[in-house]
């Protein structure tokens, strides 16, 4: 199947930084992205869909200015957590779309804020 | 809106036994029904799906799932669980094709030897 590569793995920045993760299809192009958020034992809420060359759109109650997503090409995604604060430490996994009824994820990245 | 049930936080089976996991879901239309298991501090991994046609549908490790219109159920089975089976596992809808998924609560498989 298709891969989709997330990076960092995981990360620890401090409290009032800002941090990227990027998502990239390797050997697909992915016109349409999703970022998930997985808080300990729960399930993953979609927090964005980003569509290549277009603005995201987000889901009700994500505030679009302190979760950035970019997707300025077929290939990657990005998402930016700005001013991060220790509640926004979280495990975020993209998703990435080649056909319609297939998606694809990316291994995931945890996020510390200390 | 659409939403998934998964019956079960946390499921239990020894070695050999039989797993089965349930998943309903809520939809106007008989949408697409994903299985995806996730192992710990990993990303989500494709078992099974149905779109259309055979309403049994086969999948990878040996697990299966059937659409069953009438209960709006798509449960997973495994005839054999086997200790690498153990992990986080999510049912998903998908009401039309392009569109977004959504998962149910999932339901964690705890293996016994």
């Amino acid at each position: 199947g298709a891969v989709v590569s997330q990076h960092p793995s995981w990360v620890i920045c401090k409290s009032g930084t800002s941090v990227k993760i990027e998502c990239r299809s390797l050997d697909f192009q992915a016109t349409t992205m999703f970022w998930y958020r997985q808080f300990p034992k729960q399930s993953l809420m979609l927090m964005a869909t980003s569509n290549e060359g277009s603005k995201a759109t987000y889901e009700q109650g994500v505030e679009k200015d302190k979760f950035l997503i970019n997707h300025a090409s077929l290939t990657l995604s990005t998402l930016t957590v700005t001013s991060a604060h220790p509640e926004d430490s979280s495990f975020y996994i993209c998703s990435a779309r080649d056909k319609e009824t297939e998606a694809f994820f990316g291994q995931g990245t945890r996020l510390t804020v200390v | 809106a659409q939403s998934v049930t998964q019956l079960g936080s946390h499921v239990s089976v020894s070695e050999g036994a039989l797993v089965l996991l349930r998943c309903n879901y809520s939809s106007s239309v008989p949408p697409y029904l994903f299985w995806y298991v996730q192992y710990p501090n990993q990303g989500l991994q494709l078992l099974l799906k149905y779109t259309t046609g055979a309403t049994l549908v086969k999948g990878i490790n040996g697990f299966e799932a059937e659409f069953k219109k009438s209960e709006t159920s798509f449960h997973l089975t495994k005839p054999s669980a086997h200790m690498s089976d153990a992990a986080e596992y999510f049912c998903a809808v998908m009401k039309a094709a392009g569109n977004k998924l959504t998962f149910g609560g999932g339901t964690r498989v705890l293996v016994k030897p």
